[in-house]
């Protein structure tokens, strides 16, 4: 069975330094990952995916991600944090091909960004 | 290129009632997911159609129920509401089935039962 967890349920930055949101996933087969970023009132939008290519998965507005199966984790990064940072991001893990089998949501992580 | 729209913004019901959301799906998209995200959790995947018919579905039951038109944009009914169907209903679209398609989210349906 598959899971995904996000270890932490808020993190807290200033602005202008760097963000670690942390995930852990289960899964039985090779897995896809995501992490998906949702302003208040908004959808949710990709910032990056994780398909079995390159292990170091770069997504829009600086983010970043690293697959490492030793560690079972899917941490998302970004060097600076900027105000418009500030969000609700969930990790995604998924280990069948097609988008309706077992697509597992995070709890998610809300990122606020202080001045 | 016109985004995932869905209507109504917020829709209050009483429970027992019945209630049929909508989503338009981007232009070119022939796939259509709906989810569900209760206060403070992540979506949960209710199901997905594909040129009109069921492709896959969660752990909902069948009184979640959902269609797909020709022109791809797509309806998620639930009848007999619970107080428990309180939450933001998404609906994302994408051009295929893989899952390394990328889907496209809709602001959301805001569902308070009563």
């Amino acid at each position: 069975a598959q899971s995904v967890t996000q270890l932490d349920s808020h993190v807290s930055v200033s602005e202008g330094t760097p963000v670690l949101l942390r995930c852990n996933y289960s899964s039985s087969y090779s897995p896809s990952l995501f992490w998906y970023v949702q302003h208040p009132n908004k959808g949710l939008q990709l910032l990056l995916k994780y398909t079995s290519a390159a292990t170091l998965v770069k997504g829009i507005n600086g983010f970043e991600a690293e697959f490492k199966k030793s560690e079972t984790s899917f941490h998302l990064t970004k060097p600076s944090a900027h105000m418009s940072d500030a969000a609700e991001y969930f990790c995604v893990v998924s280990d069948g091909y097609s988008s309706a089998s077992k697509i597992i949501f995070g709890s998610g992580t809300r990122l606020s960004i202080r001045p | 290129e016109t985004g995932v729209t869905q209507s109504p913004t917020h829709l209050i019901k009483t429970r027992g009632q019945q209630v049929t959301l909508r989503c338009s799906s981007q232009s070119g998209h022939n796939t259509v997911s709906w989810y569900q995200q209760a206060l403070g959790q992540g979506p949960q995947f209710i199901f997905q159609y594909y040129r009109e018919e069921e492709n896959g579905r969660g752990n909902f039951p069948p009184r979640f129920s959902g269609l797909q038109f020709p022109n791809y944009s797509s309806e998620l009914n639930v009848n007999a509401l619970e107080l428990d169907d309180s939450a933001l209903y998404l609906c994302a679209s994408s051009f295929g089935l893989a899952v390394t398609d990328t889907q496209y989210f809709g602001p959301g349906t805001r569902l308070t039962v009563l």
